[in-house]
């Protein structure tokens, strides 16, 4: 069981618009920011947003992250095939004093 | 280049011991925390230990602690973790990761160890 809690599945068409939830507390998510990372079968992960809401060089704007209380939420606009892999949402937990992630979400392009 | 190079994993009996090892270049290893992640076969990431830039401070998951040891040696750019008591709950690819507050914006390709008998 995940400190941080997401969807294990989402799926959308080509072209749309998904969105991916995380949901913590205040000794995580509410008092820290939060990374997302992109990771295709068989890879390292990579990172794909930080600071909540900031993307890495190289990182296209259909890739937006946003967070509210205690949760967040990355968002992947104008969908591809070549997006489909597992994302994970990140951040440290205060209380624990451990890095904490959520269970991952598999993105299914149809 | 900027990159992270894991080593040291295999095939270890249950019980037994094992050393990871990895090789940072690029970058002033010794300005940048480092984590260790691992992932199960068919698992989600999940995070392992911390260490501050000069070795000050160490943070585990409550599932290594006491069996698991991360240090570093700045003078070699290199990041360990010593890894006792091996169990098969233990086989997974083992990352290192570098730390930037709250995100870790660069990973190795990875280690395998599997705990097999």
């Amino acid at each position: 069981q995940s400190v941080l809690t997401q969807p294990p599945s989402v799926s959308a068409a080509p072209g749309q618009k998904v969105t991916i939830s995380c949901s913590g507390s205040s000794s995580n998510i509410g008092n820290n920011y939060v990374s997302w990372y992109q990771q295709f079968p068989r890879t390292a992960p990579k990172l794909l947003i930080y600071d909540n809401d900031k993307r890495p060089s190289g990182i296209p704007d259909r890739f937006s992250g946003s967070k509210s209380g205690t949760s967040a939420t990355l968002g992947i606009s104008g969908l591809q095939t070549g997006d489909e892999a597992d994302y994970y949402c990140g951040t440290w937990d205060s209380s624990l004093s451990a890095w904490v992630f959520g269970g991952g979400t598999k993105l299914t392009v149809l | 280049q900027v990159q992270l190079v894991e080593s040291g994993g295999g095939v270890v009996q249950p019980g037994r011991s094992l050393r990871l090892s990895c090789a940072a270049s690029g970058f002033s290893f010794n300005a940048y925390g480092m984590h260790w992640v691992r992932q199960a076969p068919g698992k989600g990431l999940e995070w392992v230990a911390v260490i501050w830039y000069d070795g000050s401070n160490k943070y585990y998951a409550d599932s290594m602690k006491g069996r698991f040891t991360v240090s570093r040696d700045n003078s070699k750019n290199t990041l360990y973790l010593q890894m006792n008591s091996l169990t098969a709950e233990d086989t997974a690819v083992y990352y290192c990761t570098r730390d930037r507050n709250y995100y870790m914006d660069l990973w190795g390709k990875g280690t395998t160890v599997t705990v097999f008998s």
